[in-house]
Parts: structure tokens; C-alpha cells; sequence
């Protein structure tokens, strides 16, 4: 079975400053991976996918990440967030090849940002 | 505008009581899902239904019963087998091509015991 470990529960920064969250998957074959971010007060959305090719994929506000398959991360970064980046980001893994469509978690990284 | 739709948002559960939570989604998909958000833990799947009148369980499918007769709808019930169901319960879908899709998630329902 996969798992995803998200290693910061919560990260406080200042505007303007750079982001970067951690995300590591377990599992023996290729997966599809997944950022969503949940705001304060809505459902649940997607930020970004990576299914196969370029390793660095672009997602929404200016989010990107990055798939290292030798260290089976895909980290989320952003060059400089923003106080409406407050939110809480999920990572996600469905394996490939085994029909299965359901995503499995982390646990979350809560994060604030201050004016 | 197309989306999924969760009731209620709050629902409160006696003890011995069974409780079923609502899902709809107008975005014609195939699949559905259940997941149950605890904090510190993300979200855990439930249930799933990857077409109607079929369903799997999901990793943590005990204490919990769902159906799925109708396309656009995937009912939860949240049965007094569930000796902790205070959580964060989700409903997602998602069209089911051939290769992965995203899911797309309601706002959820709140689950308390009293």
C-alpha cells in the first residue's frame, strides 16, 4: 500500500518570502501525484498534478513543485507567497496501473502567512 | 454552476443512533468517494464508487455503509458500529477517463457526537 508523509505541520512565514513544502511517497511503482489546498472556509481544490514528462509542473497563484523520482518527493514551492496563501495543503498519491482512483493523503501542512 | 453538494453541513449523532450523511454532484461523474478528515491525520478514504450500483471499501470502511443507485448521488450512513465518528466527513468525484482524473470535493458535513 502507498503512503505520503508531509513532514511540516505548520509553517509561519512572512509575506514575500519563499516556500517551499515537503512531500515523500511510499510506494514500490509509479504514482500520480497531487497538490490540493483547502482555504479557510472552502472546499477542497486542486493546485497542481503531475502525472508524467517534465518533472516540474506549474499549478495555480504561481505554485509550482517538482517530482524527484530518486528521492520519490514532490515538493511544493512558491518564489514569494502572499497573506491569501494562508490555507492548508494536502499531497496526494494514486499508484498507477491498479485502477485505483482514490487518492491517499498526508497529513497536511498548515500555513500561515503574516502581513 | 456544477459542483458537489453536501448535507448538512453540521449533524449531530446519539449514541446508538445511525446517522446518513448526503452527497450530490450535477457534474455527470462516475466516480464518488467518502473520506474522513481528522486533524493531524489528512483525509482518509471510506468508500468509493467507481460506477452505479457498485462500491469498494475504502481503507477504513468499518462502522460505515454507502450506496449508490443513482449516478449523481452517494449517500453515507454513519452506523452506532462507528464508535468514534466525530470528524470532517468529504464527499469527492471525479469523471472516470481512462488514466487519472482530479477530484473535485464539497464543502463537507461536521460530525459530533452528543
Amino acid at each position: 500500500a502507498q503512503s505520503v508523509s508531509q513532514h511540516n505541520h505548520h509553517v509561519i512565514l512572512s509575506e514575500a518570502a519563499s516556500l517551499e513544502l515537503g512531500c515523500n511517497y511510499s510506494y514500490g511503482g509509479t504514482v500520480n501525484l497531487f497538490w490540493y489546498v483547502q482555504y479557510p472556509g472552502q472546499h477542497l481544490q486542486l493546485l497542481l498534478k503531475y502525472f508524467s514528462g517534465d518533472p516540474l509542473v506549474k499549478g495555480i497563484k504561481g505554485f509550482e513543485a517538482e517530482f524527484i523520482k530518486s528521492k520519490f518527493s514532490f515538493n511544493l514551492r512558491k518564489p514569494s507567497v502572499q497573506w491569501s496563501d494562508t490555507a492548508e495543503y494536502f499531497c496526494a498519491v494514486t499508484p498507477r496501473g491498479t485502477g485505483r482512483r482514490a487518492l491517499t493523503f498526508g497529513s497536511g501542512t498548515r500555513l500561515q502567512v503574516q502581513p | 454552476d456544477g459542483g458537489i453538494t453536501q448535507s448538512p453541513k453540521y449533524l449531530f449523532r446519539k449514541e446508538g443512533q445511525n446517522v446518513t450523511l448526503s452527497c450530490e454532484q450535477n457534474l455527470n461523474h462516475d466516480a464518488m468517494y467518502w473520506y474522513r478528515q481528522d486533524p493531524g491525520q489528512g483525509l482518509r478514504l471510506i468508500y468509493y464508487s467507481q460506477i452505479v450500483n457498485d462500491f469498494q471499501k475504502g481503507d477504513i470502511a468499518e462502522g460505515y455503509s454507502v450506496s449508490r443507485e443513482k449516478k449523481e448521488s452517494f449517500p453515507l450512513t454513519v452506523t452506532s458500529a462507528q464508535k468514534n465518528p466525530t470528524a470532517f466527513y468529504l464527499c469527492a468525484s471525479s469523471i472516470d477517463l481512462k488514466g487519472p482524473q482530479p477530484q473535485h470535493f464539497g464543502d463537507g458535513t461536521r460530525l459530533s457526537i452528543l
